[in-house]
């Protein structure tokens, strides 16, 4: 069964810091991830996504993917009060599309 | 910007009843589908669409539920016989070209079940 795990949280950052979330995930023939960002009653909205080792950086949000250790991240700069969401990390089961979702990480930016 | 859209935002109905949820996909998509996302719960995927059929489907997707594409932009799913632990929010999502490609969500569909 694959699996893609995530520390439910909630984290708590002051405003202007670095939120740091992680995600592990099973499958070790994965090629892509994707973060979504989703406020509570809302949908999930794409913020990254990867495919290659390393870094990925779009504005104040960084992805980092190792997958020697099936390991995901999501680094916010400069966290906002208007960040405090819950962040879902998804991976694909199969070639078929479907995606797997972790449980998401409550994050709340305190001003 | 192109987005994804469905109707109707809330659904209340009574259990036993049919459903029918909708959907329209970003126009230029070709992979479609259907999570639901039980309160408190993660995402569940229920359903890909391709090339007018059913790619992939979840246990949870059992004889009571359906989906059709029936003309160029709609994309349904229909629950026969609503049960009470249907109550969910239902999420439509289409991706490009490739079945690997980014998936794009519709706001989602509340439906509760009473």
């Amino acid at each position: 069964q694959k699996e893609v795990e995530q520390n439910s949280g909630p984290l708590s950052v002051p405003e202007g810091a670095i939120a740091s979330l992680n995600c592990t995930y099973s499958d070790r023939g994965s090629q892509s991830f994707f973060w979504y960002r989703q406020y509570s009653g809302k949908s999930p909205e794409l913020i990254m996504s990867i495919y290659s080792n390393g870094d990925k950086e779009d504005g104040r949000f960084t992805a980092q993917l190792n997958k020697a250790s099936q390991y995901v991240s999501l680094l916010i700069r400069d966290s906002q009060p208007s960040d405090s969401a819950t962040y879902l990390c998804a991976g694909p089961y199969n070639q078929g599309g479907k995606l797997i979702f972790g449980q998401g990480t409550e994050l709340s930016v305190k001003p | 910007e192109p987005e994804v859209t469905q109707t109707p935002s809330h659904q209340v109905t009574q259990m036993g009843q049919e459903v029918i949820l909708r959907c329209v996909p970003i126009s230029n998509h070709l992979y479609f589908y259907w999570y639901r996302q039980i309160l408190g719960q993660k995402v569940e995927f229920l359903v890909s669409f391709y090339n007018n059929e059913i790619s992939e489907k979840s246990e949870i997707f059992d004889d009571q539920f359906s989906v059709e594409r029936p003309d160029g932009s709609n994309f349904t799913l229909k629950i026969r016989s609503t049960k009470l632990e249907d109550s969910a929010m239902y999420f439509c999502a289409s991706s490009d070209a490739t079945s690997t490609d980014t998936q794009y969500f519709g706001p989602g569909t509340r439906l509760t079940v009473l």
